[in-house]
């Protein structure tokens, strides 16, 4: 069971660049959304789905762009990397049939310069 | 969405119990109690979800007192590996999808 894939594991941005940070689902889940943890914090919610084509905005959105064109995908992108988005990254999804207990990625350590 | 208030840390030494309290004084009607465990470098993993009064799995024990406002997480006879970050989230299981807010979470440290 493949469940929440996250790439890539890994990921070093100088200043300005842009990137994607790829999440899917096999388990036909409605909700996704994205978290960032800093080190040594609780995870803050960036930007959430509650289905294809509709998204919304969590805790902390600024500088971050999600859709939601299927079901499986989740994307979330970084316009122009800041050093202050250095963290690590997790896609999450759960479905109302089990009381939206959510189920995580491995997670995306990225590092801005 | 109710907010959590749970202890930063706590201590515990292998073979013991540890209960972990949660307090969410704002806990609505169709909100459920949701707890994760979450290993350094890893995602946050499902433990257990109760409603009210007590639910019990393979890994923990969750209970809950009539007013909802608390619950407590019980690991019993801890091991070295279960030294990790415990977060007490609540939420309604069915329209607040995806919009889960997590607190601080309690760093639990067992030691030999």
């Amino acid at each position: 069971n493949a469940g929440v894939t996250q790439t890539p594991k890994f990921q070093v941005l100088k200043t300005g660049q842009s990137m994607t940070l790829q999440c899917a689902q096999d388990m036909n889940h409605e909700y996704m959304s994205w978290y960032r943890q800093d080190p040594g914090m609780g995870l803050r919610l960036i930007h959430y789905s509650v289905g294809a084509g509709i998204t919304d905005q969590g805790e902390v959105p600024n500088g971050y762009n999600v859709s939601r064109s299927t079901t499986e995908d989740f994307p979330l992108r970084l316009l122009s990397a800041a050093p202050s988005q250095t963290s690590v990254y997790f896609c999450a999804s759960s479905t109302p049939r089990t009381k939206n207990i959510q189920y995580f990625g491995a997670g995306t350590r990225l590092s801005v310069l | 969405l109710a907010k959590t208030t749970q202890p930063i840390s706590m201590d515990s030494y292998e073979g013991q119990e540890v209960n972990i309290t949660c307090s969410h004084n704002n806990i609505a009607t169709n909100d459920y109690i949701t707890w994760y465990q979450q290993f350094p470098s890893q995602g946050p993993r499902f433990i257990i979800q109760g409603y009210k009064t007590k639910v019990t799995n393979e890994v923990a024990s969750l209970f809950i007192p009539a007013d909802r406002k608390s619950s407590t997480l019980s690991l019993p006879r801890v091991s070295l590996s279960d030294t990790a970050v415990y977060y007490c989230l609540v939420g309604d299981g069915y329209n607040q999808g995806g919009k889960l807010i997590f607190g601080q979470g309690t760093e639990l440290s067992v030691k030999p």
